[in-house]
């Protein structure tokens, strides 16, 4: 069964950083691209970034550059994202997701639970 | 990056008739389009990809169309779980991007 579990939610401070983990299972993780999309309260989907596992190749939306970094554990099918010099508005639902490595087939099944991060003083 | 719009924002509907959710990109995307379903605290659903494919396990009543700028996506008989919210998403081009959302409710 594919499933792709992520850490607990978060609270921190304006200025510091978030490191949220999603552990998968069920599938070849080197074989698909792992993708991080975040949900503003009551708001729309926003993608961040994508992460190869095979060699860790990485695709940060332009929004995120200089903020955003994805890694993976070595010693487990695991991707981190860490996010920092956080502010009031990065308050969001974070989603890992992932899709096959082919071109112009990276639609999202299935997706994480969710990582609740709140931002404040 | 591309913008995705889709419409209505709201969708009442009565359970058992038709619903129809529109997005617009603005430019082609060929047919690199899915739907996504949400429904509260709950993460996204894939339902359909390629525009037109229905995901493992989505039920027949969803249908997706459109190629290029504009795509549909039916529901023909709404059922009570199908009550969510709904967003478009391309994947023709970098950065990926998602439509607004349409909030499908009980009429």
């Amino acid at each position: 069964q594919v499933q792709l579990v992520q850490s607990g939610a978060e609270v921190k401070k304006p200025g510091a950083s978030v490191k949220v983990s999603c552990e998968t299972s069920g599938f070849i993780f080197s074989a698909y691209y792992i993708h991080w999309v975040r949900q503003a309260p009551g708001q729309g989907l926003e993608w961040m970034g994508l992460f190869r596992p095979s060699d860790d190749y990485t695709i940060y939306g332009e929004k995120w550059r200089g903020r955003v970094t994805m890694t993976r554990d070595t010693s487990s099918n695991t991707i981190y994202l860490e996010l920092s010099s956080l502010r009031s508005e990065d308050t969001a639902v974070y989603y890992c997701t992932r899709s096959v490595l082919t071109p112009h087939t990276h639609y999202f099944d299935p997706w994480g639970q969710g990582t609740v991060v709140t931002v404040s003083s | 990056e591309i913008v995705m719009t889709q419409s209505p924002a709201i969708l009442s509907v009565s359970p058992g008739e038709r619903a129809t959710l529109s997005c617009r990109a603005d430019q082609s995307v060929g047919s690199n389009l899915a739907w996504h379903q949400q429904k509260p605290g709950q993460a996204p659903r894939l339902l359909i990809y390629g525009a037109s494919t229905r995901a493992t396990g989505t039920p027949v009543r969803f249908s997706g169309s459109g190629s290029g700028a504009e795509f549909t996506l039916t529901i023909s008989s709404l059922q009570s779980e199908d009550f969510a919210v709904y967003f478009c998403q391309q994947y023709d081009h970098w950065p990926l991007t998602f439509g607004g959302g349409t909030k499908v409710e009980i009429k």
